[in-house]
């Protein structure tokens, strides 16, 4: 099965700031990779899938890029409702695995 | 607006049988432009898809759970269920529904429901 590692596992980070995940695959999964947000009792949110194309109603400040096997998520401007689990998940071949989350926090 | 509900009991024993229901409102199971997926979140641990169905029945399941799972369809209803057997510890987790629009990648999920083994 193909890994996805995510780093860092988690941040802290102010309001304002710019803020960068990375997501790294055991092998090239060309852009097929989704990117989400989880917030504590909720349900997932798609923001971004196909490595750079933001979901319907994803606000713009959140943008993707990468290709093969390294990818980065980035928040231009973090807002409070930023703070949350991001998960990276490839969707090239079953069992579609996903990373195992980056934790970013109120600095 | 799609939205997805799972239900079932939130507590079962060591090697007895994890039930789940997931409810669709604002879309239908039946589309063709859709697959449904289980996906669950073990406590401390990372997102693990299950598997999941299409509108005819076809259905793929992780290799690692495909023995003791299996994902069925309502279309009557307009839901789609869960079974994973001989459940232990290691399977108490969060359990999610979601809508899958393209090949693995989840756009709606429900809000989730905690399945808890234990004796």
């Amino acid at each position: 099965d193909i890994q996805m590692t995510q780093s860092p596992s988690s941040l802290s980070a102010s309001v304002g700031d710019r803020v960068t995940i990375t997501c790294r695959a055991s092998q090239s999964i060309s852009i097929y990779l989704n990117w989400y947000q989880h917030k504590p009792g909720k349900a997932p949110k798609l923001l971004i899938y196909g490595a750079s194309t933001l979901q319907s109603g994803v606000p713009s400040r959140f943008s993707g890029s990468g290709s093969g096997t390294d990818f980065t998520l980035a928040i231009s401007s973090l807002q409070p409702e930023d703070f949350a689990t991001y998960y990276c998940q490839q969707s090239y071949s079953t069992p579609w695995p996903f990373g195992q989350g980056t934790k970013v926090e109120i600095k | 607006q799609v939205q997805l509900q799972e239900s079932g009991p939130g507590l079962v024993k060591p090697s007895e049988t994890l039930s789940l229901t997931c409810s669709v409102s604002g879309g239908s199971v039946s589309s063709v432009s859709y697959y449904w997926s289980w996906i669950r979140k073990p406590p401390g641990k990372g997102l693990e898809w299950i598997g999941h169905i299409f509108y005819t029945g076809t259905t793929n399941y992780n290799p690692s759970l495909k023995s003791r799972v299996t994902i069925s369809l309502d279309t009557s209803k307009n839901q789609f269920s869960l079974n994973l057997t001989s459940v232990t510890a290691a399977d108490t987790a969060l359990y999610y529904c979601a809508r899958e629009f393209r090949r693995g990648t989840f756009d709606y999920w429900g809000q989730g429901t905690l399945g808890t083994v234990s004796s």
